[in-house]
């Protein structure tokens, strides 16, 4: 059974540093490229970051672009998400999505359970 | 980037109604369009990719059509667990992937 488990979301103030990792399990990890997907409260979906099977490469959507760090250790089975200098506006459920295997590009085909990340002083 | 309009924002239906949710794009994505949906307080799960292609184990109620830059999502019969909340999103030009605004389902 295909498992994305999130974990490391909690409240910090603006400007703080923020660490969110997804354990994954029931797939073979090192096949799918990853992804950060977020949602504000009562808000849509918004596409955070992606990174490829090998993390040999990285994309952010420019709102995080050096702020945000994605990376990868297919060691472990986990996918991070470092991020910092949060600012009020990224505060949102953070789902970690794993993109399906195959000819690119992917869709997400499956999401863990979300992380809840608040920014407020 | 390219920017996704779905619509309507809101839709009111009964059971048993037929439903038709449309996303467009501004400019052409075919055929790397997905939909996805969601229900409260839960993570999304994707129904449709690419834009005709049925998901393993999504009800074959749903279905999706449409290329260039006009795309539906068509539920045959609504049934109670398919209120939610319905994204498309764009695959074809990335980075950004972007998602529509979302077309909620609620029961008449």
């Amino acid at each position: 059974e295909v498992q994305l488990l999130e974990s490391g979301g909690g409240l910090v103030q603006p400007g703080g540093s923020l660490r969110l990792s997804c354990a994954a399990s029931g797939f073979t990890f090192n096949n799918n490229a990853m992804s950060w997907v977020r949602q504000a409260p009562g808000k849509g979906l918004e596409w955070v970051s992606t990174i490829s099977a090998s993390a040999g490469s990285t994309y952010y959507t420019d709102s995080v672009k050096g702020r945000f760090t994605i990376s990868r250790d297919n060691s472990k089975n986990t996918l991070s998400l470092q991020m910092n200098s949060l600012r009020v506006e990224d505060a949102a459920v953070y789902y970690c999505a794993r993109l399906s295997e195959g000819a690119a590009p992917a869709a997400a085909d499956f999401w863990g359970q979300g992380a809840l990340v608040t920014v407020s002083s | 980037d390219i920017q996704l309009t779905q619509s309507p924002s809101f839709l009111s239906a009964s059971i048993g109604d037929r439903v038709t949710l449309t996303c467009r794009a501004s400019q052409g994505i075919t055929p790397y369009l997905a939909w996805y949906q969601q229900k409260p307080g839960k993570a999304p799960k994707l129904l449709i990719y690419p834009a005709s292609t049925l998901q393993s184990g999504v009800p074959s109620r749903f279905s999706g059509s449409g290329s260039g830059t006009e795309f539906t999502l068509t539920i045959s019969s609504l049934q109670p667990e398919d209120f939610a909340t319905y994204y498309c999103q764009q695959l074809n030009s990335f980075p950004p992937w972007t998602f529509g605004q979302g077309t909620t389902v609620e029961i008449k």
